[in-house]
């Protein structure tokens, strides 16, 4: 089972500042196949990024995915309030999915 | 639109049963596989288990295997999970997911908030 290590656990910022999530995985996976959600509080998550760098749809350009092989990155760009959430990166493989354990972004 | 629109909140006593639903609406249910994912007061995700409705191939995490049953009925586009006998740690929010291309979750149900106490 591929095991997902997300850092830093929670990430302050201010507006318009740039946000660097980190997400590791212990082995290396297919990046088809790694994904990012973000959930606000008392909201259902919702899909950013899948196959590492594509954006979902309605998703703003200030979100981008990157990395390969067990270290992949989300960034936000131009921080808004509105960014305030939990975010998630999701691997799939083997008919199993594991999430990551969540890095918490507040906007200061 | 694609929509899911999970059941009400429950309450039940440990040792009860219970099942849950989840109904998809404006694309091909029988399609694309319904996922659920549990979420314990205050922590992460935890995805349970996958079923592709169209021919019920089903697949579960090793650490709900045997905790829960995952079904649809494709007659109703419906997605289920159930409990034979509830434990008070089965207290969580449940979601269920649309997996689209490249399986991942792309539609999110508003979650079924499941309360467990004597």
């Amino acid at each position: 089972e591929t095991v997902l290590t997300q850092s830093p656990g929670t990430l302050s910022l201010s507006p318009g500042e740039r946000a660097t999530l980190s997400c590791r995985a212990s082995q290396n996976v297919n990046t088809n196949f790694l994904a990012w959600y973000q959930q606000k509080p008392g909201q259902a998550p919702r899909l950013l990024i899948f196959g590492a760098f594509s954006r979902a749809t309605g998703i703003p350009d200030r979100f981008s995915g990157s990395g390969s092989g067990t270290d992949f990155t989300l960034s936000i760009s131009r921080l808004e309030p509105e960014d305030s959430a939990v975010y998630y990166c999701q691997h799939y493989g083997s008919s199993q999915y594991t999430f990551g354990q969540g890095t918490k972004l507040e906007i200061k | 639109e694609v929509q899911l629109v999970q059941s009400g909140a429950e309450v039940k006593k440990p040792g009860e049963s219970l099942k849950i639903s989840c109904k998809g609406s404006g694309y091909s249910f029988t399609s694309y596989w319904i996922g659920w994912v549990r979420q314990m007061p205050g922590k992460g995700l935890e995805w349970m288990g996958i079923i592709y409705p169209g021919d019920s191939d089903t697949r579960y995490s090793p650490s709900f295997q045997g905790q829960v049953t995952i079904s649809a009925d494709k007659s109703i586009s419906t997605a289920y999970l159930q409990w034979s006998s509830l434990k008070a740690s089965d207290t969580a929010m449940y979601y269920c997911a649309r997996h689209g291309g490249q399986l991942v979750a792309d539609y999110w149900g508003q979650g079924t908030l499941v309360t467990v106490s004597s």
